[in-house]
Order: structure tokens, then sequence, then C-alpha cells
């Protein structure tokens, strides 16, 4: 069964810092990845996507890996602002018609 | 567009009522699909519609949780009866398709307490 742990589970960080949260995966036949933010009180919305053929992914200040052999990914965010605070989630999906199987997730407070 | 809609927004009812959640789904969307999340279990996929047609409930809890999709721009999610474990954030989402690649969005939730 496909496990899916975050690490760590909170982080607080002055703002300007590079900061870098991981996801890990217990089986490492899946299909892709995908990390996800959560504001309080509001649902989710897509960052990045890495299919599993993919080693990273770019969108501004963001940069996902995925190393699919060891079961782990990264999310770099550079440079950190406030307005970064949120809860970063990853999830991977098994296979091409599988659901997502989410992490726990990280907690992110970038304070000024 | 308005995005994903849903409603209530919070709810709080009493053990063995019936609770029935709302979603909206964002137009000319094809895929519908509905998360639980707790602290103890993260996110969940509960259900997801294609098309107005359920493709995968293995995510139901029990028999208590219904879904419905009778048209494509509404869906229920129905707990009946409800019980305290059953507290929990509802989420909706939508998808032009319902492919791997394709983006979902989210609605804001259902924080719903039984108790």
């Amino acid at each position: 069964k496909q496990e899916v742990t975050q690490i760590p589970a909170a982080l607080s960080v002055p703002e300007g810092e590079n900061l870098v949260l991981n996801c890990s995966f217990t089986d490492s036949a899946i299909y892709n990845l995908q990390w996800f933010r959560q504001d309080p009180g509001k649902g989710l919305t897509s960052l990045l996507l890495i299919q599993s053929s993919q080693r990273e992914q770019t969108s501004g200040r963001l940069n996902a890996s995925l190393d699919k052999s060891s079961g782990r990914s990264t999310l770099y965010i550079a440079a950190s602002q406030p307005g970064d605070s949120a809860t970063y989630l990853c999830a991977v999906r098994p296979h091409l018609v599988g659901k997502l199987i989410f992490g726990t997730g990280t907690r992110l407070q970038v304070f000024p | 567009d308005a995005g994903v809609i849903q409603s209530p927004r919070h709810e709080v009812t009493e053990m063995g009522q019936e609770v029935t959640l709302r979603c909206k789904p964002i137009s000319g969307h094809n895929s519908l699909f509905w998360y639980r999340q707790t602290m103890m279990r993260g996110l969940e996929l509960l259900i997801y519609f294609n098309n107005n047609v359920p493709i995968d409930d293995s995510g139901m809890p029990e028999d208590r949780f219904s879904a419905k999709m009778p048209n494509a721009s509404f869906s229920t999610l129905k707990i009946q009866p409800s019980e305290p474990r059953d507290s929990a954030v509802y989420f909706c989402a939508s998808s032009f398709r319902v492919t791997p690649t394709d983006t979902q969005y989210f609605g804001p939730g259902t924080r719903l307490t039984v108790l």
C-alpha cells in the first residue's frame, strides 16, 4: 500500500530564506507526483506536476524535483515571502487511472 | 468564473441526523471529485464522477455515505445517519477531464461537525 510522508510537519522561517520541503513515498512505481498549496479555510491549488519520466519542474520561485528510485520529491522555494505561508501537500498517482494519494502536508510560516 | 462552489461552508449537526453537502463544479468541467480531510487521515478521495457517472466510489467509507450527480452542474454528498467520526472538512473539486495530468480545481470546503 502506497504511503506518502512529508517532513517536516511544520516550518517557520524568516522572509528571504531559501527552503526545502520533503516528500517521500513507499512505492516507487508511480505515474506522476503533484505539489499543492492549501491556504487556511480554502481548498487546494495545484503548484507543480512531475511525470514519472521527469526529474524536475519549475514555476517561478518554485522548483520540484523527483527521484523515483529512492521514493523522494522535494519542493524548493527560493527567496521565501510572507505570502508563501500555507500548507504544502504532495500527492502521488500510483498509476494511470489511480486516485491521488496525499501526504499530510507541511505547514509553512514565513515571517517578515 | 466563480470557481467551484460548495454549500454550506459550515455545518453543525447532531449524531443521527442526515447531512447533505452540495457542490457546483466549474462550468464546462466534466469530472467531479469529493474529498474528505481530517487531521488523522489527511486528504482522501471519496468518489469521483466523469460525465455525471460515478467512476470510482471505493473511497466511500460505508453505506451511510452516498453521492449523486443528477446533472453537469450539481452534485451532492449525503451522510445518513451522521456520526461524530464523520466530522471533517469535505472538499469538492472539478477538472475538465479525468486524465492524470488535468488540473483539479478545489472548492473552499464544507467544515462538518457532528456532535
